[in-house]
């Protein structure tokens, strides 16, 4: 079955960066697209970036847009989001899932805590 | 950005019960809507798409239907494991959004 192993989440303070990574196997990783979507502690589902099988085509929300860069390396099965100047609203569970539009695949998640 | 509505908020019910749950866009999202179930601790599972497209694997009880802005997820007959929270997504935009979610408690 397809898996989807995110890493890289811990505690840092505001305004600082942190770089998650998620690990895909059991699937040809570089023919899907793939998203990050993050929950917060007792909240809901947020989608916050998404980029496609090449590259070629990258999205972001609003609330994550200028601070966030979502990346990937096919090479290597891998997904990765560079999270800069961070703040305390981003102190989320995030997890990361095979694109289909919808998301078909979902990692465990890794907790990002953004506190001084 | 499509803003997803979803009601009701939560809800509690029986084993045995027919539960409804609906989610309605803010504009025509042409049937581009999926579900998922989220147990506590747990990553979100997919289980339909295309609004009413059963995921392999997912029980039979759960179906969906709807069009335009007004979809509905129906579980026909509320199983103990059936308690969690069921959120939709539109992934009509490429911005996708999600509904605030439905808690499902069972009696």
């Amino acid at each position: 079955e397809e898996q989807l192993v995110e890493s890289g989440g811990g505690l840092v303070k505001p305004g600082g960066s942190l770089r998650l990574s998620c690990a895909a196997s059991r699937f040809t990783f570089s023919s899907y697209g793939m998203n990050w979507v993050r929950q917060a502690p007792g909240k809901g589902l947020e989608w916050v970036s998404s980029i496609s099988s090449s590259s070629s085509h990258i999205y972001y929300a609003d609330s994550v847009k200028g601070r966030f860069t979502i990346s990937r390396d096919n090479a290597k099965n891998s997904l990765y989001l560079q999270m800069n100047s961070l703040r305390a609203e981003d102190t989320a569970v995030y997890y990361c899932a095979r694109d289909e539009g919808y998301s078909s695949y979902w990692g465990q998640g890794t907790l990002v805590t953004v506190s001084s | 950005d499509i803003q997803m509505t979803q009601s009701p908020s939560s809800l509690s019910a029986s084993v045995g019960d027919r539960v409804t749950i609906t989610c309605r866009a803010s504009q025509g999202i042409s049937n581009s809507l999926a579900w998922y179930q989220q147990k506590p601790g747990k990553a979100p599972k997919l289980l339909l798409s295309a609004a009413s497209r059963l995921e392999s694997g997912v029980p039979s009880r759960f179906s969906g239907s709807g069009s335009g802005t007004d979809y509905t997820l129906t579980i026909s007959s509320l199983q103990p494991e059936d308690s969690a929270t069921y959120y939709c997504q539109q992934y009509y935009s490429t911005a996708q959004t999600f509904g605030q979610g439905t808690k499902v408690e069972i009696q």
